[in-house]
């Protein structure tokens, strides 16, 4: 049973644009919820997170938006970069526990 | 930089043969985690480390076993490496303090070839 999907694979969008990423959980536990970024032949890198008492968080061109009657996140890109072209992967946590749950990655590609 | 490093970056190895990777940290970090990353499954949490000699299993333990007798190492064993372990394995830490308590970072990765 996966507990944190990333029902789409892939998502393509023209530079300037919106890119809009989601996440779905289903253990209701889950209290933080953070998104990674990854480049090929690196390890994932940090991009932001939310805590489950928000229900938005904006850091520069990135806003997470947290839904939690829905159990769903969303990653907001705006404006959207060729340089934002990776793998983004959600995650979820319960804020002391000692690991996290990842979903399995949605490829962004911004086309210029 | 979080001061991780992965030892070796790329290994081939044959079915049968036991192999250890290495991950190392600079920052005296409790927490250490060891993932495999495959088409289509993300990032699966093997082991993690909560403290020297404290391990315990994540959701793709099986095949794998893990040692941590000092702080900076975390050291990952495929006792008899098998075709289905031919992966890129990422060794993580967790911050310490404040919101970073649930961040965490990443090594570079070891691409690991089983034949």
């Amino acid at each position: 049973d996966q507990q944190v999907k990333q029902n789409s694979p892939s998502l393509s969008v023209q530079e300037g644009r919106i890119s809009i990423l989601n996440c779905d959980y289903t253990n209701s536990m889950f209290d933080y919820f953070l998104w990674y970024k990854k480049y090929p032949a690196e390890g994932p890198t940090f991009l932001i997170s939310i805590s489950s008492i928000k229900d938005k968080n904006e850091d520069g061109r990135f806003t997470v938006f947290l839904n939690k009657s829905a159990k769903h996140l969303s990653l907001h890109i705006v404006p959207s970069q060729p340089g934002d072209s990776a793998v983004y992967f959600c995650a979820a946590s319960t804020f002391n526990a000692g690991k996290s749950t990842f979903g399995d990655g949605t490829t962004l590609t911004v086309k210029p | 930089d979080a001061g991780i490093t992965q030892s070796p970056r790329h290994k081939v190895t044959e079915t049968g043969t036991p192999v250890t990777l290495r991950c190392h940290q600079t920052e005296n970090h409790r927490y250490m985690y060891w993932y495999r990353q495959d088409p289509g499954h993300g990032l699966r949490l093997i082991h993690y480390s909560y403290g020297v000699k404290d391990t315990d299993k994540g959701e793709v333990s099986d095949g794998y076993s893990v040692s941590r007798s000092k702080t900076e190492d975390f050291l990952l064993t495929l006792e008899s490496a098998t075709s289905s372990q031919t992966s890129v394995y990422f060794c993580a830490i967790r911050g310490t303090s404040g919101r970073s308590r649930n961040e965490q970072f990443f090594g570079p990765g070891t691409r690991l070839t089983v034949l």
